[in-house]
């Protein structure tokens, strides 16, 4: 049973492209989770999605990301016109829809650098 | 809303000896859970530890244990017979509701270094 993929694993992208990070959930999962890590610090929650439906985007800027859940595919969180404060490690984590269930099962992360 | 704090920014331990990383948290929920994460120097999260606000007993899981004190609010993770491949970042994290839905709130983590 494949874990949490997330790809690409490093990104380098100039100041004002996009960046688009894809996480394919582990089978079975339907609920995913994207977090923020800045140098150095703790992880910080941007969204919780499941499929097609956005549930809790508290955590995420206002301005130039977005993320979707399509019912077919990997969940994608969108960057556009990045800037060098954009530059993070973005982890994803999947958990399993009943709720008994405890874990978040995280994937390897993107490193992203905006040069 | 949920805060956890990690007050040691890094910490030294002699191989084979225990220690006892601190992790207090703050929530007016009354059901939580509290997480524990490795994070080596490749980078990926790895789970240690969980531990239930409504579990009788401290959560062990190998080497890990949880020393859960409810009143003080307190989550600190004691890792025994430290290993060299125990050098890493560890951070306390907790969920606001027992289930396993809500995103994860994380501590700044501590940097464990076990010397030889």
């Amino acid at each position: 049973n494949a874990g949490v993929m997330q790809n690409p694993r490093h990104l380098v992208r100039r100041r004002g492209q996009e960046a688009r990070l894809r996480c394919s959930p582990m089978k079975g999962h339907s609920h995913v989770y994207w977090y923020r890590q800045l140098p150095e610090e703790g992880l910080k929650f941007m969204v919780y999605l499941q499929k097609e439906n956005i549930i809790d985007e508290s955590g995420m800027p206002k301005e130039r990301f977005s993320a979707e859940f399509p019912k077919e595919g990997p969940s994608i969180l969108r960057i556009q016109q990045v800037v060098r404060g954009d530059s993070a490690a973005y982890f994803c984590a999947s958990s399993p829809p009943w709720t008994s269930g405890y874990e978040q099962y995280f994937g390897p992360g993107t490193r992203l650098t905006v040069t | 809303a949920q805060k956890i704090t990690q007050t040691q920014p890094g910490m030294f331990v002699q191989e084979k000896e225990a220690v006892t990383l601190d992790c207090t948290y703050d929530t007016s929920d009354p059901s939580y859970g509290l997480f524990w994460y490795k994070q080596p120097s490749s980078g990926e999260m790895i789970f240690l530890i969980y531990q239930g606000s409504y579990d009788q007993q401290n959560a062990t899981e190998g080497r890990y244990s949880l020393n859960f004190q409810k009143a003080r609010k307190s989550a600190n993770l004691v890792i025994s017979a430290s290993q060299l491949g125990d050098s890493a970042m560890y951070f306390c994290a907790m969920r606001g509701a027992n289930s396993g839905n809500t995103p994860l709130v994380f501590g700044k983590g501590t940097r464990l270094s076990v010397i030889a």
